[in-house]
């Protein structure tokens, strides 16, 4: 069975600009959560979406949004980009809201220039 | 607050000894807890997990854990490492608004 899987791998951005990553999750999981992870601030939690509906939300501003598709693939989308937004964006599914278990993809690396 | 805490921010350790990483959690009911792993530039690999019942579990890779109620405590262990261990390790914990926290986490070193 393949892999959570994201897109692209690598990102160069400029400040202002707007920037949308995907992710794929394990076939058969419905649960798709987002992570940022910086060397300042460690993981940090961005949101979760559960068939279609987020269902949870990190404290993160509303540049910072998310959807999720009825095939369970998600987006995130991050607009008026900053400085600070260069970080490993990581995608984790799982597989119904009853299991805790999350499996990562690999991450996007985003550099904002 | 809800918690987890990992005290070593860097371990070195010699291959083919022991390892063992600590972490601390706080939190008022029965915590679901896990341990990842993290090689340089790749996502999180799930060690092994505890959700309840055995307070020893067993995960991938020759690693297990120790679940300690009285301590507040999920330490890691390895009875012996091997250079591919080398890599930084990360505990979390499962809340009930299914958010992951994450520690700090704990870079290891492994010497030849």
């Amino acid at each position: 069975k393949a892999g959570v899987t994201q897109t692209p791998r690598y990102l160069i951005k400029t400040r202002g600009q707007q920037v949308t990553l995907s992710c794929s999750p394990i076939s058969g999981h419905r649960s798709v959560s987002w992570y940022q992870q910086t060397p300042g601030q460690g993981l940090q939690f961005l949101f979760e979406y559960f068939s279609e509906t987020q269902r949870n939300k990190g404290n993160f501003p509303g540049r910072f949004s998310g959807r999720q598709f009825s095939n369970s693939r998600s987006e995130m989308n991050v607009s008026t980009l900053e400085l600070g937004d260069s970080a490993l964006y990581l995608c984790a599914s799982s597989l119904a809201k009853g299991h805790y278990e999350q499996y990562f993809g690999p991450g996007t690396r985003l550099t904002v220039t | 607050a809800q918690s987890v805490t990992q005290p070593d921010i860097h371990i070195t350790v010699s291959e083919g000894a022991s390892l063992e990483l600590r972490c601390n959690y706080s939190y008022g009911a029965t915590p679901y807890l896990f341990w990842y792993v993290q090689s340089p530039g790749q996502g999180l690999q799930l060690l092994l997990k505890y959700f309840s019942g055995d307070t020893l579990v067993q995960g991938i890779k020759g690693f297990e854990a120790e679940f300690k109620r009285s301590q507040s405590s999920f330490n890691l262990r390895k009875p012996s490492v091997h250079w591919s261990d080398a890599a930084e390790y990360f505990c979390a914990f499962r809340s009930n608004d299914y958010k992951l926290s994450f520690g700090a986490g704990t870079t290891v070193t492994v010497r030849a």
